[in-house]
């Protein structure tokens, strides 16, 4: 079946830090991959996706590659600021015709500190 | 391009009572899917619509029921409500029902059952 693994949280970061979520999923299949964010009181943006393997997804300074090999695709940024606190979902879409529905991890939500 | 719409925004209803939502989706776009986000579960899939017709749906009872109009918007209705299904409802469009295209959220109906 398909699903998906994500680091649990809380993180809390200082400015300038460096961050990496930890996604990995299980699928049959081609799956799409997709980083959403969401932000209190609101529902998901798309931060950035992939849809086929060494395909690397970025968006505000956030990347992702896809890793057919090791099925992971972990979430990087070099420098988080305050405003990037908010609650990270990885997720993946089968890729098949018809049966077009993400399945998340559990979220993983930032604090970043000044 | 204006994103999707959803009302209302809050709801409150007592057990027993049933509650319609609507999804207006991303001009264009002919699929909507629903998902329900709590605290316990995360965010889990409740059903999809193409073309007015239901493609896909989840694993949730019959009380959780939709439908999709000619011009794309969405609506879903739950009856006989109970304190569990107090949640977050997102809905979500995507241009087709391929499972590479990216689903666009909506701000979400935050359902609260007394």
């Amino acid at each position: 079946g398909n699903s998906v693994t994500q680091m649990e949280g809380p993180v809390t970061l200082s400015e300038e830090a460096f961050l990496t979520i930890n996604c990995t999923y299980t699928a049959t299949g081609y799956p799409s991959l997709f980083w959403y964010v969401q932000y209190p009181g609101e529902g998901l943006q798309l931060l950035l996706k992939a849809t086929k393997a060494d395909d690397k997804g970025s968006n505000k300074g956030f990347e992702a590659t896809y890793r057919k090999e090791t099925t992971s695709f972990h979430l990087e940024k070099g420098s988080v600021q305050v405003s990037d606190s908010a609650v990270y979902f990885c997720a993946l879409n089968s890729g098949v015709t018809g049966a077009n529905n993400l399945f998340f991890g559990t979220g993983t939500r930032l604090t970043v500190i000044p | 391009k204006a994103g999707v719409t959803q009302t209302p925004r809050y709801l409150i209803k007592t057990r027993g009572q049933q509650v319609t939502l609507s999804c207006s989706p991303i001009s264009g776009h002919r699929s909507v899917s629903w998902y329900q986000q709590t605290p316990g579960q995360g965010l889990q899939f409740l059903f999809e619509y193409f073309s007015e017709t239901q493609r896909n749906k989840g694993n949730f009872p019959g009380r959780f029921s939709g439908r999709q109009f000619s011009n794309s918007r969405s609506e879903m209705n739950v009856s006989t409500l109970e304190l569990g299904d107090s949640a977050l409802y997102l809905c979500a469009s995507s241009l087709s029902s391929g499972g590479a295209d990216t689903q666009y959220f909506g701000p979400g109906t935050r359902l609260t059952v007394l």
